[in-house]
């Protein structure tokens, strides 16, 4: 079965700098992967996803991931943090219709 | 659209009770499911359907039934409430294509339960 690991219950930075969310995949078939984030009290929007294609992708808000196979990870990546991109961020991988999540990235930016 | 609306969202339980989380869609999904969001652990998948009359069991299913007799609606039932099913519920949907597994999957506010 497919499995997600994120590296960092907690990251923290400061506005303006780069945020880097890790995030790495067990799949025994070619994965598909998922970022979604949840504001407080709110349930979960999708970032953006990697399918097949292009490796780089990119979604909402400026983010963007790489899907890296030899590395198996799917990191996420935003050049300059917002006070508005506080929230947890999950990494998720789907096999048919069996999605599992990682546990999630709380992400705090100090002024 | 109101998209995917859950009710209600907040409920106490005592140990041994029964109840009905409900969860309905508007966008015409094929696709639905419910998670469980326990800090630490992420979203575990407890139950899907990929149509109406067709459920599936997930990764966490003990303890919970579902039925789909409509496309719009898929309510968890919870049929003798345990300590360890406090929680917080977010039912999802989406398209459900055959392509289901790349479908983004649309979320409501969620349901937070507590069992005493």
């Amino acid at each position: 079965a497919q499995s997600v690991t994120q590296l960092g219950s907690h990251v923290s930075v400061s506005e303006g700098a780069l945020v880097l969310l890790r995030c790495n995949y067990s799949s025994s078939v070619p994965p598909y992967l998922f970022w979604y984030v949840q504001y407080p009290n709110q349930g979960l929007q999708l970032l953006l996803k990697y399918t097949t294609g292009a490796t780089l992708v990119k979604g909402i808000n400026g983010f963007e991931a790489e899907f890296k196979k030899s590395e198996t990870s799917f990191h996420l990546t935003k050049p300059s943090a917002h006070m508005s991109d506080a929230a947890e961020y999950f990494c998720a991988v789907s096999d048919h219709h069996d999605m599992r999540f990682g546990a999630g990235t709380r992400l705090t930016v100090k002024p | 659209n109101a998209g995917v609306t859950q009710t209600p969202k907040f409920q106490v339980l005592k140990t041994g009770q029964s109840m009905t989380l409900q969860c309905a869609q508007d966008m015409n999904h094929e696709y639905m499911s419910w998670y469980r969001q326990d800090p630490g652990m992420g979203l575990r998948l407890i139950h899907y359907s990929v149509g109406a009359g067709i459920t599936d069991q997930g990764e966490v299913p003990n303890g919970y039934n579902v039925s789909r007799s409509t496309t719009e609606d898929f309510p968890l039932r919870l049929l003798s409430a345990a300590p360890s099913q406090t929680s917080v519920y977010f039912c999802a949907s989406s398209y459900g294509t055959t392509e289901a597994h790349t479908d983004t999957q649309y979320f409501g506010p969620g349901t937070r339960l507590t069992v005493l």
